[in-house]
């Protein structure tokens, strides 16, 4: 079973500041089956990103994704309001077919 | 676009049986995998288990195996998911979520339904 760990488990930061989030797994595994989500509070998750790098449908640029192996990155560059939230990497394999990290909370600092 | 809706909350009993609907629209049906997923208040998601509504197969997390059942109405194009033995451990938003079959990734969620287990 693949676990996902994600660090920092909470970001404090300014508007208009980056943020680089991590994502470690236990196991190597395709960045094809790495995804990235976006939670809001009271809201369903919503893709960001998958096979490590490529953007959803209306994903704004500042998102992007990178890493092979065990180690990805969800990069935001000049955060916007709207981008405080909780992120969530995610894995699909083989067994158990879905993995999810434990989730960094984006803040405003 | 594709689309879907889920049942409206549920309290239930400790003991008892919860079952959570997913109506999916806009797409073919059989042509996704519909997964659930857990997230109890506060904490993170967790995944409970999927259906090919194309041959029924379905798949669970261990954590969750024989106390969940997950199936689908083709019919309808509706998926289920159905937890018994409720304890207030399974108080927690249900979502569902689309994974176009062949991909890797959920393209779609419901809006979740909460269930409290009192």
């Amino acid at each position: 079973e693949v676990v996902l760990t994600q660090s920092p488990d909470t970001l404090s930061l300014s508007p208009g500041e980056s943020a680089t989030l991590s994502c470690r797994a236990s196991e190597i595994f395709s960045s094809d089956y790495l995804a990235w989500l976006q939670q809001k509070p009271g809201q369903a998750p919503r893709l960001l990103i998958y096979a490590a790098s490529t953007r959803a449908t209306g994903i704004p640029d500042r998102f992007s994704g990178s890493g092979s192996g065990t180690d990805f990155i969800l990069t935001i560059s000049r955060l916007e309001p709207e981008d405080f939230a909780v992120y969530y990497c995610q894995q699909y394999g083989a067994s158990p077919p879905v993995s999810f990290g434990q989730g960094t909370r984006v803040e405003i600092k | 676009e594709v689309h879907l809706e889920q049942s409206g909350a549920e309290v239930k009993k400790p003991g008892t049986t919860v079952k959570i609907s997913c109506k999916v629209s806009g797409y073919t049906f059989v042509e996704y995998y519909i997964h659930w997923v857990k997230q109890a208040p506060g904490k993170g998601l967790e995944w409970v288990g999927l259906v090919d509504p194309e041959d029924g197969e379905t798949r669970y997390a261990e954590k969750f195996r024989g106390r969940v059942t997950v199936t689908a109405d083709t019919s309808a194009d509706i998926a289920y998911v159905q937890l018994s033995s409720l304890s207030s451990e399974d108080t927690a938003v249900y979502f569902c979520a689309s994974v176009v079959s062949g991909t890797t990734h959920f393209d779609s969620w419901g809006q979740g339904t909460p269930v409290t287990v009192s």
